[in-house]
């Protein structure tokens, strides 16, 4: 049973416009989240990683919220820019410890077009 | 400069030939991982790693083992490749915290 719901599964935005992205999950416990991206045919990159009971994170264009009683996290990106086409992948964390899970998203990919 | 690397990204292989993933890391993290990915999927867990000869199963262990005599590498073996394990392997390595690196990817497929 998948434990990471990601929304929507696709998204067409015209750089410049802003976005986002809803990750839900019913992972426990729940230690962190992390977005990452994954531009087509490269590794997973880290972008955020949130960890407080409701979290706020800013990294540049992109800022994201968690909240664990909701079990919900967003990614916002602002002022999209055409390199921003990608897959965004939402990862949860069990535990801190090394004997930690991580539970993963199947994504959604954003394309930005001119 | 901390990065995890994956050899070959790109491998095509006849159906029961046998096949050698290989990742490097050279941050010495104990635990490290390997993932297939699938087009609609999450990546999946089939082997993690947390030290020398100190490996366990994940969710996908079936078809798979894996071989890490040192601890900044960690290979994945396929046995007898299926066409069903057509895929894109990720390795990663679990740095402090929830800090995780992963490696560019490996392409398989098997016909």
């Amino acid at each position: 049973k998948t434990q990471v719901e990601q929304s929507p599964q696709s998204l067409v935005v015209r750089q410049g416009e802003n976005c986002v992205l809803q990750c839900n999950y019913s992972v426990t416990p729940d230690n962190h989240l992390r977005w990452f991206k994954q531009d087509t045919g490269k590794g997973l990159v880290s972008l955020t990683v949130l960890v407080d009971q409701k979290d706020k994170t800013s990294n540049g264009r992109y800022s994201a919220t968690l909240d664990k009683d909701a079990k919900h996290s967003t990614l916002h990106i602002t002022a999209t820019l055409l390199d921003d086409t990608a897959t965004y992948i939402c990862v949860v964390g069990d535990r801190g410890s090394a004997l930690g899970r991580l539970h993963f998203g199947a994504g959604t990919q954003l394309i930005v077009i001119p | 400069d901390m990065k995890v690397t994956q050899m070959p990204r790109y491998l095509i292989k006849r159906m029961g030939e046998n096949v050698l993933l290989e990742c490097g890391q050279d941050m010495s993290h104990e635990t490290m991982y390997w993932y297939r990915q699938d087009p609609g999927l999450g990546l999946q867990l089939i082997y993690i790693s947390y030290d020398v000869d100190s490996n366990s199963e994940g969710d996908i262990p079936k078809g798979y083992r894996v071989s890490r005599k040192k601890r900044e590498h960690f290979s994945l073996i396929l046995d007898s490749a299926k066409t069903n394990q057509t895929s894109v392997y990720f390795c990663a390595s679990k740095g402090a915290n929830t800090e995780v690196f992963f490696g560019k990817g490996t392409r398989l497929t098997v016909v």
